[in-house]
């Protein structure tokens, strides 16, 4: 079975710019969360969606949205962007839904705000 | 709120054992989870436990559960150089059944 694919791997952007992110679960997995990770607040959870809704969300701002398509793959937004939004984004497939089945995850992306 | 805490670094030798833990607040946890990350990569996810169990034994992992200490432990038999990456701690917690996790124990292995 393929694994959590997560494109693109790297990203450059400037400061204002919008970014999409993509993510392609595990086949059969329904939920995709999505988490922020950097050398000083650790994993920040962004949100987390089940059969095309949202499930739970974070402690993000607006800036940062997302969507699940019919197919589960899922996608995440994130406008105006801030030389704090420098991060690995990762994201993670669970057959039921985190915190009832265990989380797979993709490589991530890495995102440069300069 | 929920909290999971972890020791920042751990350093063994190579042929070591390695443990590494964990501590948590939320005692209605019902899955707790070890996942691994090396260096730019996602997370691994390498065992988990039920809150049913005391004990889970996985080739050269085996994680122990003290649900009236609120610990978790991993420890890592014979260490290998490639064992060196970030552990990480999570475990369900709160209504929601969100997961929490720790901030990753910084796991080097020296031969």
């Amino acid at each position: 079975k393929a694994g959590v694919t997560q494109t693109p791997r790297y990203l450059i952007k400037t400061r204002g710019q919008q970014v999409t992110l993509s993510c392609s679960p595990i086949s059969g997995h329904r939920s995709v969360s999505w988490y922020q990770q950097t050398p000083g607040q650790g994993l920040q959870f962004l949100f987390e969606y089940f059969s095309e809704t949202q499930r739970n969300k974070g402690n993000f701002p607006g800036r940062f949205s997302g969507r699940q398509f019919s197919n589960s793959r899922s996608e995440m937004n994130v406008s105006t962007l801030e030389l704090g939004d420098s991060a690995l984004y990762l994201c993670a497939s669970s057959l039921a839904g985190a915190g009832f089945s265990p989380l797979h995850f993709g490589n991530g992306t890495r995102l440069t705000v300069t | 709120g929920e909290d999971v805490e972890q020791s920042l670094f751990l350093s063994v030798r190579e042929g070591d054992s390695s443990v590494i833990n964990c501590t948590y607040t939320d005692s209605s946890s019902t899955y707790l989870y070890w996942y691994k990350q090396e260096p730019g990569a996602g997370l691994q996810l390498l065992t988990y436990i039920f809150s049913n169990m005391d004990m889970k034994q996985d080739q050269r992992l085996t994680v122990l559960l003290n649900k009236k200490d609120k610990h978790l432990s991993l420890r890592i038999a014979d260490t290998q150089t490639g064992d060196s990456a970030i552990y990480f701690c999570a475990l369900n917690a709160g209504n929601n059944r969100k997961l929490i996790w720790g901030l990753g124990t910084s796991l080097a292995v020296n031969p």
